[in-house]
């Protein structure tokens, strides 16, 4: 099937500061990523739809400007936590859609201490 | 927009008997509904899939029905072994703008020897 990578695969990060993730597809174009944060226990809450060359789009109550996304090229998408507090440790993830499936990405485990 | 309903949250089984997890859909345009199995830390992972088009399938030991009309499908594993405990997810895939995956609550699913 098709491979979706995500780096970094855990992070821990200062209060404050500002965690980069990015969302690679390694054999296929995605134009549509999508990002889940996962709290644990719990279930995957989609955040934001990433759009190629254009806006992503953001689910209710979650920040656009906390969570800036950028989808410059057809295979690569990038989350930037800005500004991080402990609640936002969670465990993010990526996806992208290969024609019929979605593939995920390994999942990134930030902590913020 | 989309919702899923997913029951039981929990679920013990004895080794060798059968699970079957239940979800309910709310958006009867919904096409695609798969079931993902998650381990710890880990990415979901795809383990079986249906379509609105097809009522029932079936792969090896795992098999998930589907009524369109009742808005509810299910998933159902026979001879459980040990290595089947983990968090299994269902999901329905919207058919309008981006087409996303809304993800039910989960369920975590023990297998006792």
């Amino acid at each position: 099937g098709a491979v979706v990578s995500q780096h970094p695969s855990w992070v821990i990060c200062k209060s404050g500061t500002s965690v980069k993730i990015e969302c690679r597809s390694l054999d296929f174009q995605a134009t549509t990523m999508f990002w889940y944060r996962q709290f644990p226990k719990q279930s995957l809450m989609l955040m934001a739809t990433s759009n190629e060359g254009s806006k992503a789009t953001y689910e209710q109550g979650v920040e656009k400007d906390k969570f800036l996304i950028n989808h410059a090229s057809l295979t690569l998408s990038t989350l930037t936590v800005t500004s991080a507090h402990p609640e936002d440790s969670s465990f993010y993830i990526c996806s992208a859609t290969a024609p019929g499936e979605a593939f995920f990405g390994q999942g990134t485990r930030l902590t913020v201490v | 927009g989309e919702n899923v309903e997913q029951h039981p949250s929990t679920l013990s089984v004895q080794e060798g008997d059968s699970a079957v997890i239940k979800c309910t859909y709310s958006d009867s345009a919904s096409n695609y509904f798969p079931w993902y199995k998650q381990e710890l830390g880990k990415r979901p992972q795809l383990i079986i899939d249906i379509r609105s088009n097809v009522g029932e399938k079936k792969d090896q030991r795992i098999a998930v029905t589907l009524n369109k009309t009742a808005k509810h499908f299910s998933l159902h594993i026979t001879e459980t072994q040990p290595e089947d405990s983990a968090v299994y997810f269902c999901a329905a895939r919207e058919t309008q703008g981006a087409q996303k995956l809304v993800f039910g609550q989960g369920t975590r699913l023990t297998i006792n020897p």
